[in-house]
């Protein structure tokens, strides 16, 4: 059953500490997404790869968050320095939109981080 | 541009009885359309989805989905709503003419309360 991982599932951290979130997309799936949930602005889309390149981070704070993919089977969401606001839950989700089958433009969530910064 | 519109935060049916949770898109061309599910402390689940052909498409737990084109809808359905059905329900939209750039659009999102 292939499914997105994410590590840490919980992190909590002090202001102003680097915070590292991985994420491991399901074999073969070539789009990888980036999204933070709070109870105040509910999902928002920070960054989206498309085979292993950046196609959109508008929605992500550039002064203190970086996304990358190392490789295709590891994406990476870094915020440095953290600050309290960034306390969310931060899901990574990936999909395929190479040719079209049925699953084209789906999306799997992984179980997401909980940051909690104080 | 591609829009997702979910008019309720809340909706509030008995169990037994049916639910609907409404969703209407703004896209330029014809729309991918998306329901998806997120149980308390879990990811977002895929429920169903429409691309073409039928207008009623059948999901996951005895959901459907009834796509509407003049009134840009697709209103989630499920005939006899269960306890467990309570959970956040997200729609998404995603315009086929897109040539790439754009990930799916979703929703606010509606919580569906279903009392015993």
């Amino acid at each position: 059953d292939a499914r997105v991982t994410q590590t840490p599932r919980h992190k909590v951290t002090e202001m102003g500490q680097e915070v590292t979130m991985r994420c491991q997309p399901i074999l073969g799936h070539n789009t990888v997404f980036w999204y933070r949930q709070t109870m105040m602005q509910g999902l928002e889309l920070l960054a989206y790869f498309r085979n292993r390149a950046p196609l959109d981070d508008s929605g992500m704070p550039k002064d203190r968050f970086s996304a990358e993919m190392p490789d295709a089977t590891l994406a990476t969401l870094k915020i440095q320095p953290s600050e309290p606001r960034d306390s969310a839950v931060y899901f990574c989700a990936s999909g395929s939109d190479r040719g079209w089958g049925q699953a084209r433009y789906e999306q799997y969530f992984g179980p997401g981080t909980r940051l909690t910064v104080t | 541009a591609q829009s997702v519109a979910q008019p309720e935060d809340q909706v509030n049916v008995a169990e037994g009885n049916p639910l609907t949770v409404k969703c209407t898109y703004s896209v330029s061309g014809n729309p991918y359309l998306f329901w998806y599910v997120q149980y308390p402390n879990r990811g977002l689940q895929f429920l169903l989805k429409y691309i073409t052909g039928d207008n009623l498409v059948k999901g996951s737990y005895g959901f459907e989905a009834e796509f509407n084109k003049s009134q840009t809808s697709f209103h989630l359905k499920k005939p006899s709503a269960l306890v467990s059905d309570s959970a956040l329900y997200f729609c998404a939209v995603r315009d086929w003419g897109d040539t790439g750039r754009r990930a799916l659009t979703f929703g606010s999102g509606t919580r569906l309360q279903v009392q015993p």
